[in-house]
């Protein structure tokens, strides 16, 4: 299975600062269709994930514009330009180009 | 809208099985997969499997294999989610999604099974 590994466990982040969580993954995640399927979930506190981003870098409709995703191969990262308070939560990434699906072990965004 | 409703939270007893139902409104239903994703309390999340309706194929996680049944009935446009065997470790938030081309885009609202004697 593809292990995903994300990193800070925790970002504490004073709000309008901007924050960045890293993603990386065992294998390269680029499909044979030429497609990266690299996701992005946003968990807030009591709450279903909600996906921000899919295939590396595109923002759901209804997500802010200071969500970000960049990355290729096996990194890749979420970037949130001015933390607001709504932004509490664990961000995830999944992998879905190779079987099984599988997920980050997510970063808690808190604000200090 | 697509809208994911899952059925109510479940007390069971170790050793028993549970089934989880996951009812799928707005949109397409059988050009999709439905997975189901777990959530033990205060941990992250993972994957156990999951139905492509149009196929009646379903895929389960190696950890789970033998242990759960995914399922989905066209005509109620339900999906199903079935572990036997439970333990106390089972005890967590089930959540059903639907699923496409490498991705999740709509959640359920999430289904707590706990495991306790």
């Amino acid at each position: 299975d593809v292990v995903m590994t994300q990193s800070p466990l925790s970002l504490p982040v004073t709000l309008g600062q901007p924050a960045s969580i890293s993603c990386r993954s065992s294998q390269s995640l680029v499909h044979s269709d030429g497609n990266t399927y690299l996701n992005w979930f946003q968990q807030r506190p009591g709450q279903s994930p909600r996906r921000l981003i899919y295939k590396v870098s595109n923002r759901d409709s209804g997500v802010p514009d200071r969500f970000s995703g960049s990355g290729s191969g096996t990194d890749f990262t979420l970037k949130i330009s001015r933390v607001e308070a709504e932004d509490v939560g664990v961000y995830y990434c999944m992998q879905g180009t190779h079987w099984p699906l599988t997920f980050g072990g997510g970063t808690k965004v808190e604000i200090k | 809208q697509v809208q994911l409703v899952q059925s109510g939270a479940e007390v069971k007893k170790p050793g028993s099985s549970v089934k989880v139902s996951c009812k799928a409104s707005g949109g397409t239903f059988s050009s999709y997969g439905f997975s189901w994703v777990r959530q033990a309390p205060g941990q992250g999340l993972e994957w156990m499997g999951g139905v492509i309706p149009i196929f009646d194929t379903a895929k389960y996680a190696q950890k789970f294999e033998g242990r759960v049944t995914i399922t989905a009935d066209e005509s109620t446009r339900t999906a199903y989610m079935e572990l036997s065997s439970l333990r106390s470790e089972d005890t967590a938030i089930y959540y059903c999604a639907r699923d496409r081309l490498g991705t999740i885009d709509f959640w359920g609202q999430g289904t707590l099974v706990t495991v306790s004697s």
